[in-house]
């Protein structure tokens, strides 16, 4: 009964190692987010993406790649791991992009990099 | 800058007690803001949501408040439970599309019996 899943909720790797966190949403929705929470336990978001399309890509270096095979999945891979990449990171999905549609948080993956 | 400023960072309160919550953000141009709940090991969930016009909106014993012109919002919460414990995070959207959310660092709080 997941609403929003994210796979693995823990990660622990070494620097420089490449690493992908999935999502999956089981709501119909046409929008999936990308959120990292800093140790200040601030979210901010990563990408969004509508129907598979890129909407919004907030300044994240490009070892961060989201991959969305369908409107379902948005997948985050992360290229050569650094130390600043340790951080909670959550999906969420919403109906649609607009104004006001509520967001949906899957529970998050605690990513270590050592 | 589009900021959204939590307070106190934290709170401890005895079980059955009532509580709130603050919340002043700068965002612009302003589209609707909410409170979310965020229990420890888990993703946030939905309070409430608010739009520029509304000045109150109730979920069970949690209500909150939006003074758009001040910029301030309140989470006010009612005979407090133990299951209140959590983080709660004050959100603010941007207007123009995209569902924009800027996050507040949250107030975490701690329902001791």
């Amino acid at each position: 009964d997941t609403a929003v899943s994210q796979t693995p909720k823990y990660l622990v790797t070494q620097m420089g190692n490449d690493k992908s966190i999935k999502c999956e949403q089981n709501l119909g929705h046409d929008t999936m987010y990308w959120y990292k929470q800093d140790s200040k336990k601030f979210l901010k978001i990563m990408f969004s993406y509508n129907n598979k399309e890129l909407i919004i890509n907030e300044t994240v270096p490009n070892r961060f790649s989201p991959k969305s095979p369908d409107k379902a999945h948005l997948n985050l891979h992360i290229n050569s791991l650094e130390l600043g990449d340790s951080a909670v990171y959550f999906c969420a999905s919403s109906p649609t992009w607009g104004d006001g549609t509520e967001a949906f948080f899957g529970q998050g993956t605690r990513l270590t990099v050592v | 800058k589009n900021q959204v400023e939590q307070s106190p960072q934290s709170l401890i309160i005895l079980e059955g007690k009532n509580c709130t919550l603050q919340c002043n953000y700068t965002v612009s141009p302003f589209s609707n803001l909410r409170w979310y709940k965020q229990d420890t090991g888990r993703g946030p969930v939905s309070l409430t949501i608010m739009t520029f016009s509304e000045n109150t909106k109730s979920n069970g014993r949690y209500t909150a408040t939006l003074d758009a012109d001040t910029k301030q919002s309140s989470l006010h919460i009612t005979a407090s439970q133990l299951s209140d414990s959590a983080s709660y995070i004050c959100v603010v959207s941007f207007s123009g599309g995209y569902n924009k959310l800027i996050f507040g660092a949250g107030t975490r709080l701690a329902v001791h019996p």
